[in-house]
């Protein structure tokens, strides 16, 4: 089946560091990847849709330029979180999809960040 | 706007026995579809099964199954003999049939916590 691969799956950093996360669909092209963000015992989040090629497109409420969003290709996205503060600890997840309509979303595993 | 409720935040059910997950939603769209995905404490994501609005049979996967009611815009997953493993988050989601951009976003819902008791 589809595989997407989310890297790194646990991020330990400093305050004011950024950190970079990886998103890969490994079988697939993927035109669209979501990244999501999940807060502890609560339901998925959507922070942003990005399009291969094209800028992402952030929901309300999310900061563009603190979670800087790159789908410089048909099987990577990234999600960069600039100058991370604790409150930024969180789950984040990215998920694809493929070209084929009604095709469903594949999940990463996610990256737990914990800023100190 | 779509919205998702999931209106059980916790359930229990023996090993063996069989349970049923509520989720209702809302929606103005005529097609669509209908996920159940699980989150085991490892949280990844698991696609558990689908349902396309257009068809009237309920899906089934192995001991999964769903009772899809269009008109009641419900759709309830039953696992049958519950086993250990399925101890985990269970979100129902909702997608448009539209393809374009963040419309092919899920839209899911707050969860149900499933224990399986030994």
């Amino acid at each position: 089946g589809a595989v997407v691969s989310q890297h790194p799956s646990r991020v330990i950093c400093k305050s004011g560091t950024s950190v970079k996360i990886e998103c890969r669909s490994l079988d697939f092209q993927a035109t669209t990847m979501f990244w999501y963000r999940q807060f502890p015992k609560k339901s998925l989040m959507l922070m942003a849709t990005s399009n291969e090629g094209s800028k992402a497109t952030y929901e309300q409420g999310v900061e563009k330029d603190k979670f800087l969003i790159n789908h410089a290709s048909l099987t990577l996205s990234t999600l960069t979180v600039t100058s991370a503060h604790p409150e930024d600890s969180s789950f984040y997840i990215c998920s694809a999809r493929g070209t084929l309509l009604g095709q469903p979303q594949h999940f990463g595993d996610g990256t737990r960040l914990s800023i100190l | 706007a779509q919205t998702v409720t999931q209106s059980q935040p916790e359930m229990s059910v023996q090993e063996a026995e069989t349970v049923t997950l509520s989720c209702t939603y809302d929606t103005s769209e005529s097609d669509y579809y209908l996920f159940w995905y699980k989150q085991p404490p490892s949280r990844q994501m698991i696609l558990v099964i689908r349902q396309e609005a257009y068809k009237q049979q309920n899906a089934t996967e192995n001991r999964f199954s769903v009772n899809f009611q269009k008109a009641a815009k419900s759709f309830s997953l039953k696992i049958s003999d519950s086993q250990l493993g399925d101890a985990a988050m269970y979100f129902c989601a909702y997608r448009s049939w539209s393809y374009g951009g963040s419309q092919g976003n899920l839209i899911f819902g707050k969860g149900t916590k499933l224990s399986v008791k030994p």
